[in-house]
């Protein structure tokens, strides 16, 4: 059974960049019919669309985050990664890693997510 | 900022049946982009409740169900009991924005 679980450094400084890691197990990350991705939650509200990954390299994000993330895949640890550059306060969150099926528009399963505080 | 907006809350005795809505626009729901919907129990990860608009995943109870018309869709609870008590979240894509996009969030408070 497919489990996601993340790591990530907990406290980031602003102006840094921020690096988390999603370690897939129960499936290999190089599965054809799946994108990895990442979704965050700010303390007390909703949660925002990050990035998704095919195995094969092509990458999405949205327009408003683009230019400071970057989601890569680690076929050799069965991982993938997430990073994200010039962090402010506005970046403090819950981060979750997810999976979606090509051909599917929803998320599931989920991490159990990893908090990232940022604050100098 | 969330495209898709929900009721802060609803509330309902154990048994009662409660509606959340879920509204979007022409670029996202009334574009035919399916509406799926989350359960977040707090200090916990959100867990899919319903996708494509009215499926269920295995092991989620029948009491829940979806319904999407235009462009807006809704999550409804049959006969409600303590556990429901958590947030929902709809979700679709938004072709404008390119984006998969979520809304507000409603807590469901079970009296």
């Amino acid at each position: 059974q497919l489990h996601l679980q993340e790591s990530g450094p907990g406290l980031v400084k602003p102006s840094e960049t921020l690096s988390l890691i999603c370690n897939v197990s129960g499936v290999s990350i190089n599965s054809t019919n799946v994108y990895w991705g990442w979704i965050r939650q700010p303390p007390g509200k909703g949660l925002e669309w990050l990035a998704n990954i095919h195995y094969s390299g092509s990458t999405y994000y949205p327009l408003s985050l683009k230019s400071r993330l970057t989601i890569s895949v680690e076929t050799s640890k069965n991982q993938f990664s997430l990073k994200m550059t010039s962090v402010t306060a506005a970046d403090t969150a819950v981060y979750y890693c997810t999976r979606r099926v090509v051909g599917g528009d929803w998320f599931d399963p989920w991490g159990q997510g990893t908090l990232v505080t940022v604050s100098s | 900022q969330p495209v898709l907006t929900q009721p802060p809350s609803v509330s309902g005795a154990p048994g009662q049946r409660v509606t959340i809505s879920c509204t979007g626009s022409s670029s996202n729901i009334g574009a035919a982009y399916d509406v799926h919907w989350y359960q977040q129990v707090p200090g916990s990860a959100p867990k899919l409740l319903i996708y494509e608009n009215y499926h269920r995943p295995s092991g989620v109870p029948d009491r829940f169900s979806g319904y999407k018309s235009g462009t807006a869709a809704s999550l409804t609870i049959t006969g409600l009991q303590a556990e429901d008590d958590a947030d929902y979240f709809c979700q679709s894509y938004d072709s404008a924005l390119s984006d998969y996009v979520f809304g507000t969030g409603t807590t469901v408070i079970v009296l």
